[in-house]
């Protein structure tokens, strides 16, 4: 158990609509980041929080949002669903999110299917 | 950007053999270098991970991996593969100068386990 807890594990929607994930961290961990893992894409980075701030963006869609809260907990919020939204998102933590070496503790994910 | 490739999207091989798991990274600039694994319905979870010194680096489970500046190369190994060995392997890069990008991932490779 890597200490990190998403919410649902499992999500079924339509496209259209719009969901949230949602991620504990680790206690005493500040940092959160969220992944995308498909099939044909692999594992992308989304975007990075450091206790309530933005701090790093990658390939996120602007139907795509996240926050973390002053508990530390995050959410990412997905909108206008599309099929091609289908995937598994994971979400991560560490102690800082400032090192190059610092590693990284993923939850189990939530899978997301877009009919 | 940093990319990550890793040869081979499923390897198969017979228990108490050696795994040979590829990974090579573009970068002028070595970055740090992580394996992580992926049991299947869990999250990732740390291997190993090269920052710096010592080129070979050991890591949980039997594993171990070689940094070889020379070939961009950061291959995972383990002399006797186990059952409990099968999952997906990925590499991963962190840049180790300057930018805003996080830890990038090879698109992954699946490991088969045979009796």
């Amino acid at each position: 158990d890597s200490g990190v807890t998403q919410t649902p594990k499992h999500l079924i929607t339509a496209t259209g609509q719009r969901v949230t994930l949602r991620c504990s961290p680790r206690s005493g961990d500040l940092s959160v980041y969220w992944y995308q893992q498909s099939l044909d894409q692999g594992l992308q980075f989304l975007i990075q929080y450091y206790n309530g701030e933005e701090r790093a963006k990658g390939n996120i869609l602007e139907r795509f949002s996240a926050q973390q809260f002053p508990d530390l907990h995050s959410e990412l919020n997905l909108s206008s669903l599309e099929l091609g939204d289908s995937a598994l998102y994971f979400c991560a933590s560490s102690v800082d999110g400032g090192a190059s070496n610092e590693k990284l503790f993923f939850g189990s994910g939530t899978q997301l299917s877009v009919l | 950007a940093q990319s990550v490739t890793q040869l081979g999207s499923h390897v198969s091989v017979s228990e108490g053999a050696l795994v040979l798991l590829r990974c090579n990274y573009s970068s002028s600039v070595p970055p740090y270098l992580f394996w992580y694994v992926q049991y299947p319905n869990q999250g990732l979870q740390l291997l190993l991970k090269y920052t710096t010194g010592a080129t070979l680096v050991k890591g949980i489970n039997g594993f171990e991996a070689e940094f070889k500046k020379s070939e961009t190369s950061f291959h995972l190994t383990k002399p006797s593969a186990h059952m409990s060995d099968a999952a997906e392997y990925f590499c991963a890069v962190h840049p180790t100068q300057g930018g805003s990008e996080k830890l990038v991932f090879g698109k992954g490779t699946k490991l088969t386990v045979n009796p």
